[in-house]
C-alpha cells in the first residue's frame, strides 16, 4: 500500500463547469503523476510533478492544469469540462528504494461529463 | 505514434496453462520496462520489471523476458489462475526508474478459464 488516496472517487458534472480532482499521499514522495485511462488508449500521462510547485506537461495536457502547493497533495483541474474528458483518472507516485523506482497508482476517479 | 504496442487486445487461457502476453516497443532509448495488472474499478498494480541489462526476470509464477534486438518483451504466467484475469499493461521508461515518464501500451485483457 503506497498510501495514495483520490477524491472524489466518482463525479458527474456538466459541460463547461470546473472540476478539481485531488490526489493525496502520506509517504512524502517527491514525484506525483496524473493519468487518464480510456478504452483503446491505455494509460496516458496528463501532468506530473517533481516537487512542490514544480510541474510539467505530459502527453495529453490540453484542457488540464495542475497544482502542488504541498508535498502530499497534487490537484488536477479541468477549467471547463468537456465530454471528451469523461474518463477514469489515476494518480500515481514513485515509491522506490534506491536506483529502481516504480510508479504506484491510486484507486482512480471516475468522471462523467454530461 | 505508439511507442509501446500491445497488439493483442485480449487473451483467453485455461487454468493451469501458460499465459504469454507480448509487448513491442519502438524507442531504442527505453531501458526499463514494467508490467502492471489492473482489475476493474481498481488502480493498476505493479507486477514485475526488467532492466535492459538483463534478459529475464522472475518473480514466482511471473517471468518477464526482454529481447532488445527485437525490441520485444513478454510476460509469462505459469501456471495461470482464475485470479490472474485482469488487464495487463506494459510500460517503458528511458530512464532508470519511475521518476522518468512512463509510456504505456493499450493493455491486454487476460481471461483465465477454470
Amino acid at each position: 500500500d503506497a498510501g495514495i488516496t483520490q477524491s472524489p472517487r466518482h463525479k458527474v458534472t456538466e459541460t463547461g463547469t470546473p472540476v478539481t480532482l485531488r490526489c493525496h499521499q502520506t509517504e512524502n514522495h517527491r514525484y506525483m503523476y496524473w493519468y487518464r485511462q480510456d478504452p483503446g488508449h491505455g494509460l496516458r500521462l496528463i501532468h506530473y510533478s517533481y516537487g512542490v510547485k514544480d510541474t510539467d506537461k505530459g502527453e495529453v495536457s490540453d484542457g488540464y492544469s495542475v497544482s502542488r502547493s504541498k508535498t502530499e497533495d497534487f490537484l488536477l483541474t479541468l477549467e471547463s469540462a468537456t465530454s471528451s474528458q469523461t474518463s477514469v483518472y489515476f494518480c500515481a507516485i514513485t515509491n522506490g528504494q534506491g536506483a529502481r523506482e516504480t510508479q504506484y497508482f491510486g484507486p482512480g476517479t471516475r468522471l462523467l461529463v454530461l | 505514434d505508439q511507442q509501446v504496442k500491445q497488439n493483442s487486445p485480449s487473451l483467453s487461457v485455461q487454468e493451469g496453462r501458460i499465459s504469454i502476453l507480448n509487448c513491442d516497443y519502438t524507442n531504442s532509448m527505453f531501458d526499463y520496462f514494467l508490467w502492471y495488472k489492473k482489475y476493474p474499478a481498481e488502480g493498476p498494480t505493479f507486477l514485475i520489471s526488467i532492466s535492459s541489462i538483463k534478459d529475464k526476470n522472475e518473480d514466482g509464477r511471473f517471468t518477464v523476458f526482454l529481447n532488445k534486438s527485437a525490441k520485444h518483451l513478454s510476460l509469462h504466467i505459469v501456471p495461470s489462475q482464475p485470479g490472474d484475469s485482469a488487464v495487463y499493461f506494459c510500460a517503458a521508461s528511458p530512464g532508470q526508474g519511475g521518476s522518468e515518464k512512463l509510456v504505456f501500451g493499450k493493455g491486454t485483457k487476460l481471461t483465465v478459464n477454470p
